[in-house]
């Protein structure tokens, strides 16, 4: 079976940090994306991690653990503008879809 | 940079209405998806196609029909517009082989049934 699972909702304030974890469990893994989706849009790409470790661009970091079915997205510098939905999203090795999780929604605060 | 266009942002239509809603691509990808997403729900795929004329039912296809004449268009029929259908349709399409950016999104379109 296919399962994503992710906090709800996440609060932070502007300057901070903040760490959104995801873990999966699939049937068959080839690779872990992130997206980013603000109220009434589009989501929009962020990051991809296929091997373990840490991918950084900019301020915002994705980090993967195959063997533990696990990724976080890390934001740095919060900006009011980073208030939206995190979806994490994994590929299926066998089929080539993404499977979403339900998504994180995070409020940042001044 | 890969375009998705979805012909309307918001629609409104009534209970048993034909519905249609399209969706174009002009990077010559392959695949092309429709998702519907709820709040608390997430992204639930409704129909996909990996080439012209092909489909395929997603998770939730009850209710719905696809088309895909051409390799940039997609479309998503309604058969009967049902309270239940009204949601945001999100429209995607990627490579075949999945690359490395996953799936480009349209704007999305608010479908409202009343």
């Amino acid at each position: 079976g296919q399962n994503i699972d992710q906090p709800t909702e996440m609060t932070a304030t502007e300057g901070a940090i903040v760490q959104i974890n995801c873990t999966y469990q699939t049937s068959g893994f080839n690779g872990l994306f992130w997206y980013q989706q603000h109220a009434g849009e589009a989501p929009t790409f962020l990051s991809y991690n296929v091997l373990d470790g840490l991918e950084e661009k900019g301020r915002f970091s994705s980090f993967l653990s195959r063997s533990k079915g696990y990724s976080y997205l890390l934001l740095k510098e919060l900006q009011m503008k980073d208030s939206a939905s995190y979806l994490c999203a994994v590929r299926d090795r066998d089929t080539d879809k993404l499977i979403f999780g339900t998504g994180t929604r995070l409020q940042v605060f001044p | 940079d890969v375009k998705v266009t979805q012909s309307s942002r918001y629609l409104v239509k009534r209970t048993g209405e034909k519905v249609f809603l399209e969706c174009v691509q002009d990077m010559d990808h392959e695949n092309m998806f429709w998702y519907r997403q709820d709040p608390g729900l997430g992204l639930r795929l409704i129909y996909f196609s990996y080439d012209v004329k092909m489909k395929e039912k997603g998770d939730i296809p009850e209710g719905y029909s696809v088309s895909r004449e051409k390799k940039e268009r997609f479309s998503l029929i309604l058969e009967s517009a049902s309270t239940n259908q009204t949601s945001m349709y999100l429209c995607a399409s990627s490579l075949l082989t999945g690359g490395d950016h996953g799936y480009t999104f349209g704007s999305g379109t608010r479908l409202t049934v009343v």
